[in-house]
């Protein structure tokens, strides 16, 4: 039993440059999300998804864009990325019913040149 | 390596003794509150919740206290063990939108080392 699986663990990009960020999770949770975490800053919320086929914005979704493929999978992708893009990009899943917790992933370190 | 950057503020405690960490959380009308722990190079874990009806829950060696007066949370550690070393994130969740959301805003976090 995995959890939450993103790949890649690292990733030097240039300005302009595209990527998407995988993230899996195998704990049939319905709700997914993506966070940034930045230097001396809390996680802020990029994109939510509180089912399969549905998505939402967080509180920082400018340069971003996601897709809930299946229950399974949440990707996130950067279409021109941007050296304020540097960070630390964390997937979660969260179970339904009962203690609300979020299941985090091992995290995305992320270079912007 | 680590994840979070070089200004948090830094709670430095010897081994055996009890850690308190402290949270100032913004919005009064926040209902559900979690800690988690963060060790270097992963993510973070939960470790302990508290909804607002409460004003203390104990777990295994953690207790979380809520001051809704005064919109604090404290975390409280027993006997600390080198292990405990990490970051440690508060996290309140605000009522939204409809029923589907469920979106936590985390504090800035709060490093606790731990001298053997």
């Amino acid at each position: 039993n995995a959890g939450v699986t993103q790949t890649p663990k690292f990733q030097v990009l240039k300005t302009g440059q595209s990527m998407t960020l995988q993230c899996a999770q195998d704990m049939n949770h319905n709700s997914m999300y993506w966070y940034r975490q930045d230097p001396g800053m809390g996680l802020r919320l990029i994109y939510y998804s509180a089912s399969e086929g549905t998505t939402d914005k967080g509180e920082v979704p400018n340069g971003y864009n996601v897709s809930r493929l299946n229950k399974r999978e949440f990707s996130l992708r950067l279409e021109s990325a941007a050296p304020s893009q540097t960070s630390v990009y964390f997937c979660a899943s969260l179970g339904v019913g009962g203690v609300e917790k979020l299941f985090f992933g091992s995290g995305t370190q992320l270079s912007v040149l | 390596g680590e994840s979070v950057g070089l200004h948090l503020p830094t709670l430095s405690v010897q081994e055996g003794d009890n850690s308190i960490i402290n949270c100032a959380y913004s919005n009064s009308a926040s209902d559900y509150f979690i800690w988690y722990k963060q060790e270097s190079g992963k993510g973070p874990q939960f470790i302990i919740d508290i909804r607002s009806n409460m004003d203390k829950r104990q777990g295994q060696r953690v207790t979380v206290l809520l001051n809704k007066t005064v919109k604090h949370l404290s975390l409280q550690i027993a006997a600390t063990q080198p292990g405990d070393s990490a970051v440690y994130f508060c996290a309140e969740n605000k009522p939204g939108r409809g029923t589907g959301r469920r979106a936590l805003t985390f504090g800035s976090g709060t490093r606790l080392q731990v001298q053997p």
